[in-house]
C-alpha cells in the first residue's frame, strides 16, 4: 500500500520534553515536507528536504529540527525550546522537481501532539 | 514574499445553490495555484490546479493576475462538498514544490 505514514497519531508529552514525529514514505519522492496545521492559520511550512542529506528551513523552523539521512524517512524534532507545541502535524513528499511533476504534495494522515 | 489569503472562514451554503470561495495572493512572480481540499476523516489531497484549466467535481478555479485571484466556484453546491478547503500558491522554481498555504475556509452545505 503506497503512501505516507505518519506516526504516532496522537502523542501527549509534558512542558520541557523533546518529542520526534515520524513519517515514512514508499513513493519513492525526492522531496519532504513539514508542515504545522493550526485552526485558523491554515499550514505552515516547518522544514522541507528536496533530497537526502539536505534540508531548509520553512516559515517556522524555530524550536524543531529535521534529518534526511534516507530517502524514505523525514523525522521531526519538536524541541522544548519551541513555545506552542501543541498542534496537528502534517508530513508531505512530492517528485522534486516541477518538470517532473505536477506541483502536488501528497499527505500523511498527521499526529496531533498535545503537552500538557 | 508569497502569501495566500482566503478571507471566508465559514461558508454555509443550502444543497443546489451556488458556492464561491475567495482566494486572493501576493507574488511578485508568476505563480501557481492550487485548491486543496480535506474531507473529514481522510488526508489532505490536491482538487485542482490552475494550469490544468480542468474541473474537478464540478468544480472550476480561475487565475485572475489582474486582481491577483484564484477563487473556486461550483455552481449547485452537493453535501458531500463539505469539506476544509486551502488555497496555495508554489512560487520560485528553484524551490520545488513547496507550497505557501492560505487560511483555509470550512463549507457546509446544508441539505
Amino acid at each position: 500500500d503506497g503512501g505516507i505514514t505518519q506516526s504516532p497519531k496522537y502523542l501527549f508529552r509534558k512542558e520541557g520534553q523533546n518529542v520526534t514525529l515520524s513519517c515514512e514514505q514508499n513513493l519513492n519522492h525526492d522531496a519532504m515536507y513539514w508542515y504545522r496545521q493550526d485552526p485558523g492559520q491554515g499550514l505552515r511550512l516547518i522544514y522541507y528536504s528536496h533530497i537526502v542529506n539536505d534540508f531548509q528551513k520553512g516559515d517556522i523552523a524555530e524550536g524543531y529540527s529535521v534529518s534526511r539521512e534516507k530517502k524514505e524517512s523525514f523525522p521531526l524534532t519538536v524541541t522544548s525550546a519551541q513555545k506552542n507545541p501543541t498542534a496537528f502535524y502534517l508530513c508531505a513528499s512530492s517528485p522534486r522537481d516541477r518538470g517532473s511533476g505536477t506541483g502536488e504534495l501528497f499527505f500523511g494522515e498527521g499526529s496531533r501532539l498535545t503537552v500538557l | 514574499a508569497q502569501r495566500v489569503t482566503q478571507p471566508e472562514k465559514l461558508l454555509s451554503v443550502f444543497k443546489g445553490a451556488p458556492v464561491e470561495l475567495k482566494c486572493n495572493y501576493s507574488y511578485s512572480g508568476s505563480p501557481e495555484l492550487f485548491w486543496y481540499v480535506q474531507y473529514s476523516r481522510q488526508r489532505l489531497q490536491l482538487l485542482l490546479r490552475h494550469i490544468s484549466r480542468e474541473s474537478i467535481k464540478g468544480f472550476t478555479a480561475d487565475l485572475n493576475k489582474g486582481e491577483t485571484s484564484f477563487h473556486l466556484k461550483k455552481p449547485f453546491a452537493q453535501e458531500e462538498d463539505s469539506a476544509m478547503y486551502y488555497c496555495a500558491l508554489s512560487g520560485i522554481k528553484a524551490a520545488g514544490n513547496k507550497l505557501t498555504f492560505g487560511g483555509g475556509t470550512r463549507v457546509l452545505v446544508k441539505p
